[in-house]
């Protein structure tokens, strides 16, 4: 079964330009999740969809900060414009629809965003 | 106060000795628990979930949970070099809430 695939995995871009992450979950799976990890910090959630809806965006900076995710598979997150203090690794999570198995995220190998 | 605390680190034990990572939590209507590894560089993965209280093992890891005192513990045993990585704890609220980690716990087992 592949996992959740993200690109990409670098990237280096300056104070106010945009950024876009790309985020195919597992097949099969609805809920999609985008996290922002910082050095040293545990992932904090910045949207939850289930399917193609937002379930939870309550810690989206969203001056800043949006994601879609139009046909309910893959998704979207962007950054326009960006801050130094959004450097940071991004992290692409799916799970399994409710009530299979355990509630667990899988996680993608995340891009790690680098702001000069 | 945050939301999820774990013990400072980073934590240092010798290989085969156990390994004890602690982590408290502020709600009280939690109900799921979660021990994420995360090795340098890597996303995490899940190693324990536990949402009653007691004890649950798998293996070398074993998950403890108390709800009256708000606090879940992962120890793991006969601990490995191969085990040297970050834990993460994570709670969840109710089915389908979000997630909240802890900051996380270095470990690192010397041979």
């Amino acid at each position: 079964e592949a996992g959740v695939a993200q690109s990409p995995r670098y990237k280096i871009i300056e104070k106010r330009q945009s950024v876009a992450f790309w985020c195919n979950p597992i097949s099969g799976h609805a809920t999609l999740y985008w996290y922002q990890q910082i050095l040293g910090q545990g992932p904090k959630l910045l949207i939850q969809f289930q399917n193609n809806g937002v379930v939870d965006d309550s810690q989206l900076p969203k001056d800043r900060f949006s994601a879609e995710r139009l046909k309910g598979v893959d998704s979207t997150l962007k950054i326009q414009p960006a801050k130094l203090e959004d450097s940071a690794v991004y992290l692409c999570a799916s799970s399994p629809p409710a009530g299979l198995a355990i509630n667990e995220q899988f996680f993608g190998p995340g891009t790690r965003l680098t702001v000069l | 106060q945050k939301e999820v605390e774990q013990n400072s680190g980073p934590l240092s034990v010798p290989e085969g000795a156990i390994a004890s990572l602690n982590c408290t939590y502020s709600d009280r209507v939690s109900q799921s628990f979660f021990w994420y590894r995360q090795y340098s560089g890597k996303s995490p993965e899940l190693i324990m979930s536990i949402y009653s209280n007691g004890d649950k093992e798998d293996g070398r890891f074993t998950a403890q949970l108390n709800k009256a005192s708000q606090y879940v513990s992962l120890l793991i045993r006969d601990s490995q070099p191969s085990d040297s990585a970050t834990y993460l704890c994570a709670v969840k609220e109710t089915s389908g809430s979000r997630l909240t980690f802890g900051e996380g716990t270095q470990l690192t087992v010397n041979p």
